[in-house]
């Protein structure tokens, strides 16, 4: 199984703050590679497919780099209802890991 | 409109069987890729089984063989039946429908199995 490793696993930050977290696979796997926010008591929600591609409604302050092994999902100015815990999630290989989760939570 | 309803969760002992079902609708289950996602209570997702066109199926080594993934497309509804359940198979469990490159882009909203002696 390919093994998917986020940092930090928590994250303090402020409304307005620029916030990168940063996935780290085992393997390469090209641009196999998936974001999603989930909050509690809800289910996740796919933000970025395929490394770097918005999914449809997502708002343009989240955008997705990288390739082969790191990645990153970048907030360019945190709103509000930005705070979640966000996953990243291989499609390389089945089975498609996920990785540990990075909270973000308000400063 | 995509929608995806998860039903059948419940409590049960170990070792006990339970059957999960997700209801489609505004999509059709039989040409698309659909997979069941779990997170235990306070914990990450992890994925656990995925069925694509051709029936061709796909576990986690911690389910295989013990999980079961089909679809009835009459019904056009995804099904996991679970098997030889373990206390650490306790977890909400979601449906989700594959999008582009294996990302899952509709979820539902989650069926709680609770595994328990």
């Amino acid at each position: 199984d390919i093994q998917m490793t986020q940092s930090p696993s928590s994250l303090s930050a402020s409304v307005g703050d620029r916030v990168t977290i940063t996935c780290r696979a085992g393997q390469s796997i090209s641009t196999y590679l998936n974001w999603y926010q989930q909050k509690a008591g809800k289910a996740p929600k796919l933000l970025i497919y395929a490394a770097s591609s918005l999914q449809s409604g997502v708002p343009s302050r989240f955008s997705g780099s990288g390739s082969g092994t790191d990645f990153t999902l970048t907030v360019s100015s945190l709103q509000p209802e930005d705070f979640a815990t966000y996953y990243c999630q291989q499609s390389y290989s089945s089975p498609y890991t996920f990785g540990q989760g990075t909270k973000l939570e308000s400063k | 409109e995509v929608q995806l309803v998860e039903s059948g969760g419940g409590l049960l002992q170990p070792g006990g069987s339970l059957r999960l079902s997700c209801a489609a609708s505004g999509f059709s289950v039989s040409n698309n890729y659909m997979t069941w996602v779990r997170q235990a209570p306070g914990k990450g997702l992890q994925w656990v089984s995925a069925i694509y066109t051709g029936d061709r199926t796909f576990y986690a080594d911690s389910v295989k063989g013990r999980f079961t993934i089909s679809r009835d497309n009459s019904k056009n509804t995804l099904y996991l039946q679970m098997n030889s359940l373990r206390t650490e198979d306790t977890a909400v469990y979601y449906c989700a429908r594959e999008f582009h490159s294996g990302s899952l882009d509709y979820w539902g909203q989650g069926t709680l199995v609770t595994v328990s002696s």
